[in-house]
């Protein structure tokens, strides 16, 4: 069964430092999502991609946050100065089309110190 | 309370029981969706209501939706100790392209 697939697993990141969380959405997928779940809370949305631009996002995704397509496989999430508060597991996510379910992946756990 | 708030938290049950789990929301919905999460680990779609369809069915999964109570339940009939993980419900809002905005989670314990 198609994956969507994430690199690292695990990120351990200075405060201040930049981080790239990498996502291989699923290949016939049109629809790509960032998700985060700060532990013990819900899983909240970040910003939703489509055809090469974002097409929502949400009140966390601020200038600090910045999403890519670079290479028509890979989809990138970039925090450019880490903050202690976000610390959480990252999600990404594909989705073929709007109005079926979505497909996760096994997230990114990202630790800023 | 706020969008997408199951009932219960935590919900412990022997092997071969069913188990329900409810999820209230606020909001005129396009969808609901149930998703399932194993230890902090990936979330894995269960199963999509649409906001004009009533009852799902898959396999052992039964979904029903009330939009005039704004509500929905999940039953896992015949549970398993494989079942044992968190149980999500999320909504597609209305107005919104298909951004999910989830519940707080039921976690569901299955003892042999």
């Amino acid at each position: 069964e198609p994956e969507v697939t994430q690199t690292p697993s695990h990120q351990v990141t200075q405060m201040g430092q930049e981080v790239i969380l990498r996502c291989v959405p699923i290949s016939n997928h049109l629809y790509f999502y960032w998700y985060r779940q700060i532990l013990g809370q819900k899983v909240e949305f970040l910003v939703s991609f489509y055809n090469n631009e974002i097409s929502e996002k949400s009140e966390i995704f601020d200038d600090q946050f910045s999403v890519e397509r670079p290479d028509g496989s890979n989809f990138t999430l970039k925090i450019r100065s880490t903050k202690l508060e976000d610390s959480a597991m990252y999600f990404c996510a594909s989705q073929l089309v709007p109005g079926y379910g979505y497909t996760f992946g096994s997230g990114t756990r990202l630790t800023v110190v | 309370s706020q969008q997408g708030e199951e009932d219960p938290q935590a919900l412990s049950i022997q092997e071969g029981e069913n188990a329900t789990m409810n999820c209230s929301y606020k909001t005129s919905i396009n969808n609901l969706q149930w998703y399932r999460q194993n230890s902090g680990r990936g979330l894995v779609h269960l199963i999509l209501i649409r906001s004009n369809e009533r009852e799902k069915h898959s396999g052992r999964l039964r979904v029903t939706l009330d939009t005039s109570k704004k509500s929905s339940s999940l039953l896992i009939t015949a549970s398993r100790a494989a079942d044992t993980a968190s149980y999500f419900c999320a909504t597609v809002n209305t107005g919104t392209a298909s951004k999910l905005t989830f519940g707080t989670g039921t976690r569901l314990q299955v003892t042999l």
